[in-house]
């Protein structure tokens, strides 16, 4: 238990719908993170939130669309995705401004299967 | 992010000492150098960070040269349970990264009884 929470664990979507991941973090930290993990592919990081900035990373489609209401939430709304979306989507957070160099705290994930 | 490479995968026996090496070439000198440890359909779990020399905790030990162009990580005596992919991840702002945010490819290690 990493003190960060992802819902759903698991995700079957088909490419006309919309759906949300959400991740809440209760260890009191001011940076929040989306990666997104396929497999055989390195882990890719996809937004940071923090005090300081908000960071996307320039290669991440529009149909991914985050949304960060306080500190302690984060979503990442999906829609009209592809099969190619597959993957295991984590969620971190780390104490201060969203710097790399910062320990990050990850969730467990949730697996998503475009279908 | 600074680009890495590891090996894809090594291959241990349980008692021995475990030492992966990351190169990192163009690393700045802002950036830090921060290991992580995954198992299988878990979210990775941070073992350990140093920017020069060497750091030691209680699991792992962080050897850097001083031209910093690579780092080792070393896990003494592994056991079974330390089966899983290190990442070693080198980097400061995600801003500076620009669109090439990614972790590496990791390495996985194997530990055989």
């Amino acid at each position: 238990e990493t003190g960060v929470t992802q819902t759903p664990r698991h995700l079957v979507m088909g490419m006309t719908n919309k759906k949300s991941l959400k991740c809440e973090q209760h260890l009191g930290h001011n940076a929040m993170y989306w990666y997104k993990q396929s497999a055989k592919k390195p882990l890719e990081l996809m937004f940071v939130y923090s005090l300081e900035e908000r960071v996307e990373n320039n290669s991440v489609p529009s149909r991914f669309s985050p949304e960060c209401p306080n500190s302690s939430h984060l979503f990442l709304h999906l829609h009209t995705l592809q099969p190619e979306d597959s993957a295991l989507y984590l969620c971190a957070s780390s104490p201060g401004g969203g710097r790399l160099r910062e320990t990050q705290y990850f969730g467990p994930g949730t697996r998503l299967l475009v279908l | 992010l600074a680009k890495t490479t590891q090996p894809i995968s090594m291959d241990s026996y349980e008692g021995q000492e475990v030492n992966i090496t990351c190169s990192h070439n163009n690393i700045a000198t802002n950036d830090y150098i921060t290991w992580y440890q995954q198992f299988p359909s878990q979210g990775p779990r941070f073992i350990i960070q140093g920017y020069k020399t060497k750091v030691t905790n209680e699991v792992a030990s962080l050897f850097i040269p001083a031209d910093r162009k690579s780092s080792t990580l070393s896990l003494p005596r592994v056991s079974l349970s330390d089966t899983a992919v290190y990442y070693c991840l080198v980097g400061d702002k995600a801003k500076a990264a620009g669109n090439k945010l990614t972790f590496g490819g990791g390495t996985r290690v194997l530990v055989k009884p």
